[in-house]
């Protein structure tokens, strides 16, 4: 079983749809999980940082993480056409092991 | 808002030829990072840096890829021996400290071409 899987994409929705992305990991010592978003020819950018099992909301983004079923998702509100990317889970275990295992990324279209 | 560069943003080289890639870090930050993606696949951690030394470093960091911090605000990466294989996006990362709560931040990388 790999590390981290991501769900496929791509993924096209009409603008104002809610996005829902998700990954499932295997390994227990994550602790810190993180949602990139990268545009065409960037790099990853930081969207969500979380710890442990719980929600964060940001604007109209929400991170879930769920430790018991190891899984993790990403809800985009309101989408629009700018939010078109890749979007890469991420995450890392405490203390000094601090190299983060990817996801694959799944490409996200939204259409005006 | 403060950013990780890299240069140069494409490089061509030819394969077994010497390649150094370069980063400059935010400025206050103390770790560094280099990963890698090869088209298609998912970014892959290379090594880590701290205090003029690597603090990790994957499997894929073999004895053609070194790491240095020249000065107060360079990082680079070295592949010695370039192989195809090598073909790849290179993304120098930085954070603020190593522990878990501080998240790393990305540069947008440097796409390296392996004739």
């Amino acid at each position: 079983q790999k590390e981290v899987e991501q769900d496929p994409g791509p993924l096209s929705v009409p603008e104002g749809a809610i996005v829902s992305l998700n990954c499932t990991y295997s390994n227990s010592a994550f602790q810190y999980f993180m949602w990139y978003r990268q545009y065409s020819r960037k790099g990853p950018e930081l969207l969500m940082y979380t710890y442990s099992s719980g929600n964060k909301e940001d604007g109209r983004f929400t991170a879930q993480v769920d430790k018991s079923s190891k899984y993790i998702s990403l809800f985009i509100r309101d989408s629009q056409p700018s939010d078109s990317a890749t979007y890469l889970c991420a995450m890392r275990g405490s203390g000094a092991n601090s190299k983060l295992t990817f996801g694959k990324g799944i490409t996200l279209s939204v259409r005006p | 808002e403060p950013e990780v560069t890299q240069t140069p943003s494409h490089q061509v080289t030819q394969m077994g030829q010497e390649v150094i890639l370069r980063c400059v870090p935010i400025s206050n930050h103390l770790y560094f990072y280099w990963y890698r993606q090869i088209l298609g696949q998912k970014v892959e951690f290379l090594v880590s840096f701290y205090n003029n030394e690597i603090s990790e470093k994957s499997e894929i960091f073999d004895d053609q890829f070194s790491v240095e911090r020249p000065d107060g605000s360079n990082f680079t990466l070295k592949i010695r021996s370039t192989k195809l294989e090598d073909s790849a996006m290179y993304f120098c990362a930085s954070s603020r400290q190593g522990m878990s709560n501080q998240p790393q931040h990305f540069g947008d990388g440097t796409r390296l071409s392996i004739l």
